[in-house]
């Protein structure tokens, strides 16, 4: 089993449709959680932390579920500009970063 | 603003040729991380480093090595290119907190094709 798990899609919407993609975890230690955003041949960018309480960041909510380890990222109101890859990214400890494969997002007019 | 410099963004070497590749952070960071990308696989870590002259393997670190001589330069080097290491090549750094991980900056990325 992977350390880390999403779905890799493609997820289809369209414009102004609300998305949400799961991130499973295997290491119940993990301390950090993130969300990063990475389009075609460029490198990844951080979207969004992820806390214990939930949080939003405008159009964006990322959720921690400890208990089932896996986060999640709920987009609303989807843009053309939010078609990206979306990384998970859960971190057990300093210095250790382990990366999802991604979910590929796509945005239709 | 947040900055993290690498010196190619795309390179093409033939196997057997030494490789470098360097990475430049001006934002004061500690840590300092080489992952390559390939399709399926996501992120894996090659090296990093938690301070200067430190370094510590990754996950995949046969056949390659690192120098980090500065605090603001990590340098990634294959010894000897192998066309299995046709890849892209993402640099990152983070500042680490008492408490928990820090956010990781990437820079660019250096696409690199071993022939």
């Amino acid at each position: 089993r992977k350390e880390v798990e999403q779905d890799p899609g493609p997820f289809n919407v369209p414009e102004g449709a609300t998305v949400a993609f799961n991130c499973t975890y295997s290491n119940s230690a993990s301390q950090s959680f993130f969300w990063y955003r990475q389009d075609c041949r460029k490198e990844p960018k951080l979207l969004m932390s992820v806390y214990s309480s939930g949080n939003e960041d405008g159009r964006f909510t990322a959720q921690l579920n400890r208990a089932s380890q896996y986060i999640s990222l709920l987009i609303r109101d989807s843009k053309l500009s939010d078609s990206a890859t979306y990384l998970c990214v859960v971190s057990p400890g300093t210095y250790k970063y382990i990366f999802g494969t991604g979910t590929r997002l796509k945005v239709l007019a | 603003d947040v900055k993290v410099t690498q010196s190619s963004r795309y390179l093409v070497k033939r196997t057997g040729e030494k490789v470098f590749l360097e990475c430049v952070q001006d934002m004061d960071h500690e840590n300092m991380f080489w992952y390559r990308q390939d399709p399926g696989l996501g992120l894996r870590l090659i090296y990093f480093s938690y301070d200067v002259k430190m370094k510590e393997k990754g996950d995949i670190p046969e056949g390659y090595s690192v120098s980090r001589e500065k605090k603001e330069r990590f340098s990634l080097i294959l010894e000897s290119a192998s066309t299995n290491q046709t890849s892209m090549y993402l640099c990152a750094s983070a500042s680490p907190s008492k408490t928990s991980t820090d956010t990781q900056y990437f820079g660019p990325g250096t696409r690199l094709t071993v022939l």
